[in-house]
Parts: C-alpha cells; sequence; structure tokens
C-alpha cells in the first residue's frame, strides 16, 4: 500500500539558516512524487516534483528535494530560509488505483522562520 | 490563464442546509480532482471527474455529498444537510490529462457550519 508520512508537524528555524523538511513514503513501484507549499488562506502550490528522472529535483524559491530510495525518503531543503517561506509544506506520493493517479498527502509540516 | 477558480472562497452554513461548491478548472483541463483538508490534517480525496462523468468517487461519504461535471460550466461539489464535521476547507484541482504530473489547485473554499 502506498503512504506518505511527513516526519515533523513543526519546523522552526531562524531566517538565514537552513530548512530541513523530512518526507518518508512507502510504494509498490517507482513513485512520482512532489512538494506543495500552502500558504495562510491560499491554495497549494507546487514546489518541485520526480518523476524517475534525475534524483536530485530542483524546484522554485531556492528549494530542493533529493530522492532516496534505499531510505524510501524524498526531504525537502534549502540552504537558507527567508521570512516568505513560513507557510506549510506537504509532500505528496502518486499511485495508480483503477487505472489512473491518485494523490495521497502527508499530514503537512508547518514551517516558522524567525527573524 | 486565470488558474483554477473556485468559489465562494468562504461559505457559512446552518445545520441541515445545503453547500455548492463551485470548481472552474484551468482554460483545457477536462479533468477535475475534488479533496477535502479537514483541521490539522493533510488533504484527502474525494472524487475525480471528467467532463459530465464521474470518473472515481472512492473517498466520498455515502450519503449527502455529491459531485458532478457538466458539459458547460464548473464543477460542482453539493453537500445535503451539512452538519459539524463537514467544516473543513474543499480543494479543487485541475489536470489537462491523466498523469502524474502534478495538478494546479484552487484556493479553496472553507466552509463554516454553525
Amino acid at each position: 500500500a502506498q503512504s506518505v508520512t511527513q516526519l515533523d508537524s513543526h519546523v522552526s528555524v531562524s531566517e538565514g539558516t537552513p530548512v530541513l523538511l523530512r518526507c518518508n513514503y512507502s510504494s509498490s513501484y517507482s513513485p512520482s512524487l512532489f512538494w506543495y507549499v500552502q500558504h495562510p488562506n491560499k491554495g497549494l502550490q507546487l514546489l518541485l516534483k520526480y518523476t524517475s528522472a534525475a534524483t536530485l529535483v530542483k524546484g522554485i524559491n531556492g528549494f530542493e528535494a533529493e530522492f532516496k530510495k534505499s531510505e524510501t525518503s524524498f526531504h525537502l531543503t534549502k540552504p537558507s530560509a527567508h521570512m516568505s517561506d513560513a507557510a506549510e509544506y506537504f509532500c505528496v506520493v502518486t499511485y495508480i488505483s483503477g487505472g489512473y493517479n491518485k494523490l495521497i498527502f502527508g499530514a503537512g509540516t508547518r514551517l516558522a522562520v524567525h527573524p | 490563464n486565470a488558474g483554477v477558480m473556485q468559489n465562494p472562497r468562504h461559505l457559512v452554513r446552518r445545520r441541515g442546509q445545503e453547500a455548492r461548491l463551485r470548481c472552474s478548472p484551468m482554460k483545457g483541463h477536462s479533468h477535475v480532482y475534488w479533496y477535502r483538508q479537514l483541521p490539522e490534517e493533510g488533504l484527502k480525496f474525494m472524487v475525480y471527474l471528467q467532463k459530465e462523468n464521474i470518473i472515481d468517487e472512492s473517498g466520498m461519504p455515502k450519503e449527502r455529498f455529491s459531485a458532478e461535471f457538466p458539459k458547460e460550466g464548473p464543477s460542482i461539489l453539493r453537500i445535503q444537510q451539512v452538519v459539524r464535521g463537514d467544516s473543513a476547507a474543499y480543494f479543487c484541482a485541475s489536470s489537462p490529462r491523466q498523469g502524474g504530473d502534478g495538478y494546479t489547485f484552487g484556493s479553496g473554499t472553507r466552509l463554516t457550519v454553525v
């Protein structure tokens, strides 16, 4: 069965320090993986996606994620946090059911950035 | 390109009333998905529709909930006789084709049942 676990419900960092949001997945085949960001009272914006090409994926706003099959992980990182990065982040895995792709969302990680 | 448009942004209903949530997909997108986000939780799949067809409604509650995507006009998610537990954010996403390329999400409708 497919599932996705975000290991931290809340992460707090200081502005200018690195960000690490952790995600582990479970999938019976090679999955597609995504990170979405949700700012308060806004919709979800796609940050980046992994679809079996390069294992290091670069996204928008300086974020990147590395697909590690041996660890079944897809952690999201950014070298230097900015105040505008404060938001909720969702790790998402797709799986095929009924002949088409479905998305499974993690519970989310709320990122706080302090001055 | 206006993106995925959902309205209303906020909806307040009394218990027992009906809630109608609308979603206009991106231009050229014929696949629509509805998700529900309960407080402090991730999004849960509800239903997948193509024009005039329900492809998968396995995530929809068996009673009171229905969805449609007519040939003309937006997709509608209808909740009859709302209860407090229906309070949530409802997100619509659209895609141009069925596949793993990601989806474009709307800003959601936040339903509050009082």
